[in-house]
């Protein structure tokens, strides 16, 4: 079983700080890197799929890095604002497989 | 374009009991997987299905079985609810199996077992 780790679990930031986190997944046999931002009583909403080592991806305030070689993805958020507070997933993807999904950081942004 | 939706939203079941969850999707994926949710887990796949007609096991399938009679339906069953089973419960659709293409969730069936 593949194992796609993320840290860390859990983190609170202050409005306007900003922060970033890791995905961490296996090097080998790698094919696609999605995240997803997952808010409280919501369904999982797909941010990036990124597929190629050193993709930069950027929406907004929030962007994301890959590094397939070392196996790990970094997701960025500057100037947290409240409404950034959810959990956000990585899925690591190898071709013809399922998803694999790690456990997720659950961000806090406090006013 | 409802995307896909789920039934029930909540759920309260007595150890022992049946039931069915119902995953619909309206965007003719061909793909549509049953997850569960819990605490420090992250999402565990139960079943998937590749097709009509098709249907195959995940990470954690025991105690779950699964149909896809139609394309844009995938059924969850429990025969005999335990209280292990007490989670959320997420269903998902893409439209193939390339890693490119994200999955579409539902928005989350919430089972207590009692």
């Amino acid at each position: 079983i593949l194992n796609v780790e993320q840290s860390p679990q859990s983190l609170h930031v202050q409005e306007g700080d900003s922060t970033n986190f890791t995905c961490s997944f296996p090097s080998s046999n790698f094919y696609a890197l999605h995240w997803y931002r997952w808010e409280t009583a919501k369904s999982p909403e797909a941010l990036f799929v990124m597929t190629l080592n050193g993709d930069e991806k950027k929406k907004g305030r929030i962007s994301a890095t890959l590094n397939t070689k070392e196996g790990y993805s970094y997701l960025y958020i500057k100037g947290s604002q409240p409404e950034d507070s959810a959990t956000y997933l990585c899925a690591f993807g190898n071709y013809g497989q399922n998803f694999v999904f790690g456990p997720g950081t659950r961000l806090s942004v406090l006013p | 374009n409802a995307g896909v939706t789920q039934t029930p939203k909540f759920r309260v079941l007595k150890t022992g009991q049946s039931m069915t969850l119902l995953c619909a999707q309206d965007m003719n994926h061909e793909y549509m997987y049953w997850y569960r949710q819990d605490p420090g887990m992250g999402l565990r796949l139960i079943h998937y299905s590749v097709g009509e007609g098709t249907t195959a096991k995940g990470e954690v399938p025991d105690g779950y079985n699964v149909s896809r009679l139609k394309k844009q339906n995938f059924l969850l069953g429990l025969e005999s609810a335990a209280p292990s089973q007490t989670s959320v419960y997420f269903c998902a659709s893409r439209t193939g199996q390339s890693s490119y293409n994200e999955q579409f969730f539902g928005p989350g069936t919430r089972l207590t077992v009692l």
